[in-house]
């Protein structure tokens, strides 16, 4: 069946530090892809999304490109902020509006 | 535009007792979904509704958990009788059914413990 499989946190950054998050998945067909992200305290919010191959999704200063022939879609940010703690989720969105979430990658960026 | 809106935002039980939560979605959003996000995971898709039927209820514990949408706007989420590891938090989603909007929306969650 459809999944996600993100890296396993709990990550520790010190700020302005280069963060990569992994994400790849398996699915049939084309799913689209996303990222979300919870602070902490609030609700899943949509960081990014891609929906076809290549296509490369951006939101503050996050990046993730769609890499059909890696089945990947890793986020990644060049600089990160103390602001940017939070976990982040990676998940697919099948036909039928199906979603699949990833476990959740768990970020702490320190000044 | 009024987000997703749940209640209540927390709730304590006893084993063995019921619960019920409540899911208002954006206006407009034909798809509903629940989801049970246990702590230290992603969260788990339990039941999916587009307009007023049900799409995917595969994940969804029957013997326990019933969930409807009347009128295709509000739902509601029930657990009967309940168990220790159902506490989590119970997230609703919805979404427009249509190409190009396939973004959920999440609401702020009730979180369930249950003693």
């Amino acid at each position: 069946g459809d999944s996600v499989t993100q890296m396993e946190g709990p990550v520790t950054l010190s700020e302005e530090a280069f963060l990569t998050i992994n994400c790849t998945y398996t699915a049939t067909g084309y799913p689209s892809l996303f990222w979300y992200v919870q602070y902490p305290g609030e609700g899943l919010q949509l960081l990014l999304k891609a929906t076809k191959a290549d296509d490369k999704g951006s939101n503050k200063g996050f990046e993730a490109t769609y890499r059909k022939e890696t089945t990947s879609f890793h986020l990644e940010k060049g600089s990160v902020q103390v602001s940017d703690s939070a976990v982040y989720f990676c998940a697919l969105r099948r036909t039928g509006n199906q979603f699949y979430f990833g476990t959740g990658t768990s970020l702490t960026v320190i000044p | 535009e009024a987000g997703v809106a749940q209640s209540p935002r927390y709730k304590i039980i006893e084993k063995r007792q019921s619960v019920a939560f409540w899911c208002n979605p954006i206006s407009g959003h034909a798809t509903l979904y629940w989801y049970q996000q246990i702590l230290g995971q992603g969260p788990k898709l339990l039941i999916q509704f587009q307009n007023n039927g049900v799409v995917d209820d595969s994940q969804l514990p029957k013997d326990r958990f019933s969930a409807e949408r009347l009128k295709g706007v509000d739902s509601t989420l029930k657990i009967q009788p309940a168990k220790l590891e159902d506490s989590a938090v119970y997230l609703c989603a919805s979404s427009l059914d249509r190409a190009g909007q396939e973004t959920q929306y999440f609401g702020p969650g009730t979180r369930l413990l249950v003693l």
